[in-house]
């Protein structure tokens, strides 16, 4: 079965610093997609950054990239240059094909903790 | 428009009420989704909609009953609910593109069940 795992349930990084969250996973699937999700208190939940499986190169968006791990099934996320506006819970998940449509599983999450 | 829009934003409900949850989107998406959300926890999903079918459906109560009239309405009603039922419901729809599927999410009805 496929699990999701964050083993952080809190960081805390200094504004303008770099700060990176873990997360791990296990499949028996070889191509899929990985994602990080963030939910600030207005608890709407925004896509931040995904991956695919079979593509070697680590995604980025501007000041969040991951280090994407394939044999270790590690799936970490790096924070450039922290602001205030990053703090919120931050959720790892992994995508899955099920009876026809897509299912996203998630890890337990990671609240992370900006100072000013 | 990118936006998924659930309505109402709050809802407070007795255990012999009915009420309805409403989701709504013109994306043209033709995948959307209902998730469950308790405080502190991950978003846990109840039912996929695929084409205006209902594709996954995780063994959620009864007392649960989704509906989708069209590809861009979604809604979830509700009956004789239990106060463990109180947490967050996301709407959320999807397509698929360059990248892999995205997913866009509502901001939630925080439901209390009295």
């Amino acid at each position: 079965a496929q699990t999701v795992t964050q083993s952080q349930p809190e960081m805390s990084v200094q504004e303008a610093e770099t700060v990176t969250l873990s997360c791990t996973y296990d499949t028996s699937e070889s191509d899929y997609y990985l994602f990080w999700y963030k939910q600030p208190p207005s608890r709407q939940m925004i896509l931040v950054i995904r991956q695919e499986a079979y593509k070697q190169q680590n995604a980025t968006e501007n000041r969040f990239s991951v280090n994407f791990q394939k044999a270790a099934k590690s799936f970490s996320l790096k924070i450039s240059d922290s602001q205030l506006g990053d703090a919120a819970m931050y959720f790892c998940a992994y995508r899955l094909w099920m009876d026809s449509s897509y299912k996203l599983i998630f890890g337990s999450g990671t609240r992370l903790l900006v100072r000013p | 428009d990118t936006e998924v829009t659930q309505t109402p934003k709050h809802l407070v409900m007795g255990m012999t009420n009915k009420k309805s949850l409403k989701c709504e989107q013109h994306m043209g998406h033709r995948a959307m989704y209902w998730y469950k959300q308790k405080a502190k926890k991950p978003p846990e999903l109840m039912f996929v909609y695929s084409y205006e079918k209902l594709s996954i459906n995780e063994s959620v109560p009864s007392r649960f009953s989704p509906e989708c009239p069209n590809s861009s309405l979604l809604n979830l009603h509700l009956h004789a609910l239990q106060p463990e039922d109180s947490a967050l419901y996301l709407c959320a729809s999807s397509q698929e593109e360059q990248g892999g599927e995205k997913l866009f999410f509502g901001s939630g009805t925080q439901l209390s069940v009295l």
